[in-house]
């Protein structure tokens, strides 16, 4: 079964400063990855995603995410932060049944 | 623009009401999909189809059924609404054969007292 870990509910992280969102998966065979953001009362946006080849993706709104698959991580990242970069962070996995898993959130708030 | 509307962004209901969510999206896509969010659960899937008339129970379908009588509307209907089913719920849809990427609508946040 598939299984995707947000480990930290909340991360603060000054304007300007770098900012990561981890995401940790598990998933029989190849893995589909995804990272969508959630600005207040808004339906989920896309950001980018990891289907095959190279382990860095770029994204929306500069984002980018590094797959590693030893670690079988996707985290989220963006060299410097903006506060309208504040909002909630989704992963996500395809599973079997070719739907998406999400997992719980993470509330990321750039502090001006 | 791609674009999946939700009827309703804010519903208020009481125990026992019948409730409808309607979704439409109009890119012409075969599957869409009900979650329903909350906090610290994140997304969950209750339902999808993968084409009209056809529908697939997710994770958590208990006290939701839906409807998909058209390819571009898909709805969850709440038969019997309860205080639990208090929360934000998100229609997705995207087409067969891609990769995957949901595209989603605003969001209907429901409360029922």
């Amino acid at each position: 079964a598939q299984s995707v870990a947000q480990p930290e509910d909340q991360v603060n992280v000054a304007e300007g400063n770098p900012l990561t969102v981890k995401c940790t998966y598990s998933v029989s065979g190849n893995p589909y990855l995804f990272w969508y953001v959630q600005y207040p009362n808004r339906g989920l946006q896309f950001l980018l995603k990891y289907i095959t080849g190279d382990n860095l993706v770029k994204g929306s709104y500069g984002f980018e995410a590094e797959f590693n698959k030893s670690q079988t991580s996707f985290h989220l990242k963006k060299p410097s932060a903006l506060v309208s970069d504040s909002a909630l962070y989704f992963c996500a996995v395809r599973d079997g049944a070719n739907n998406l898993f999400f997992g719980t959130g993470t509330r990321l708030t750039v502090i001006p | 623009d791609v674009k999946v509307t939700q009827s309703s962004r804010y519903l208020v209901k009481r125990t026992g009401e019948k409730v409808f969510l309607e979704c439409v999206q109009d890119m012409d896509h075969e599957n869409m999909f009900w979650y329903r969010q909350d906090p610290g659960l994140g997304l969950r899937l209750i339902y999808f189809s993968y084409d009209v008339k056809m529908k697939e129970k997710g994770d958590i379908p208990e006290g939701y059924s839906v409807s998909r009588e058209k390819k571009e509307r898909f709805s969850l209907i709440l038969e019997s609404a309860s205080t639990n089913q208090t929360s934000m719920y998100l229609c997705a849809s995207r087409r067969t054969g891609g990769t995957g990427e949901l595209f989603f609508g605003e969001g209907s946040r429901l409360t029922v007292l």
